[in-house]
């Protein structure tokens, strides 16, 4: 059974700060995404990552992909508020069928 | 263009009963999903269309669920004798073919609450 977990589950930085979350999954996947939730809100693409060292980089955030570690990275640079909300990696085996983590809640202070 | 749209947005029902939750994709995508998210947590996989079969439905978490998709576009998910625990938002999402850089794109979800 593929499982997914993230880490850290809630996490409150400063603005201007940087900061790394991590995704963990269990067996081989063939794609891993990474998405945004808003409160309240439904979930929106940030990144497909398909590759063993495959990086891609969107503003302030950037992720990379290592699948012999079965590990994702989310970074995050410089944070600032609006980059407040959950962030949840999720994998599929091309089936269709994608396994997510559990999310990482994070708040931006001023 | 027109994104995913799901109907209702809330629906409050009571224990027993039976609902239906609808789901419009977006033109030309023949890939739809359906996930149910609880609080706190990501969204769990329910089905999987491609076109108008069910490509995957393991994650159907008993024969009270069923989902069809007759033409290829709108889906129904649809729920008999409704439990509590069976309150979270049901998720849609669809995408253009499932291929291999396919990107799902989310519908804004319904809330169900069972009483």
């Amino acid at each position: 059974e593929l499982k997914v977990e993230q880490n850290p589950l809630f996490l409150s930085m400063q603005e201007g700060k940087n900061y790394t979350i991590y995704c963990n999954y269990s067996t081989t996947s063939d794609r891993l995404y990474w998405y945004r939730q808003d409160p309240g809100k439904s979930l929106e693409s940030l990144f497909v990552l398909l590759s063993n060292g495959a990086v891609k980089q969107e503003g302030r955030l950037m992720a990379s992909l290592d699948t012999k570690a079965r590990l994702s990275t989310l970074h995050i640079t410089a944070a600032v508020h609006d980059l407040s909300a959950t962030y949840f990696c999720a994998v599929d085996r091309r089936t269709g069928k994608s396994t997510f983590g559990d999310g990482t809640t994070l708040t931006v202070k001023p | 263009g027109a994104g995913v749209s799901q109907t209702p947005s809330n629906k409050v029902t009571e224990k027993g009963k039976y609902v239906e939750l609808r789901c419009d994709p977006i033109s030309g995508h023949t890939a739809l999903y359906w996930y149910r998210q609880s609080l706190g947590q990501g969204p769990e996989f329910l089905i999987y269309f491609q076109g108008t079969g069910a490509a995957d439905d393991s994650g159907l978490p008993n024969d009270r669920f069923f989902a069809v998709r007759p033409e290829g576009s709108v889906s129904t998910l649809k729920i008999q004798r409704t439990e509590r625990g069976d309150s979270a938002v049901y998720l849609c999402a669809s995408s253009l073919a499932g291929g291999a850089t396919d990107t799902q794109y989310f519908g804004p979800g319904t809330r169900l609450t069972v009483l």
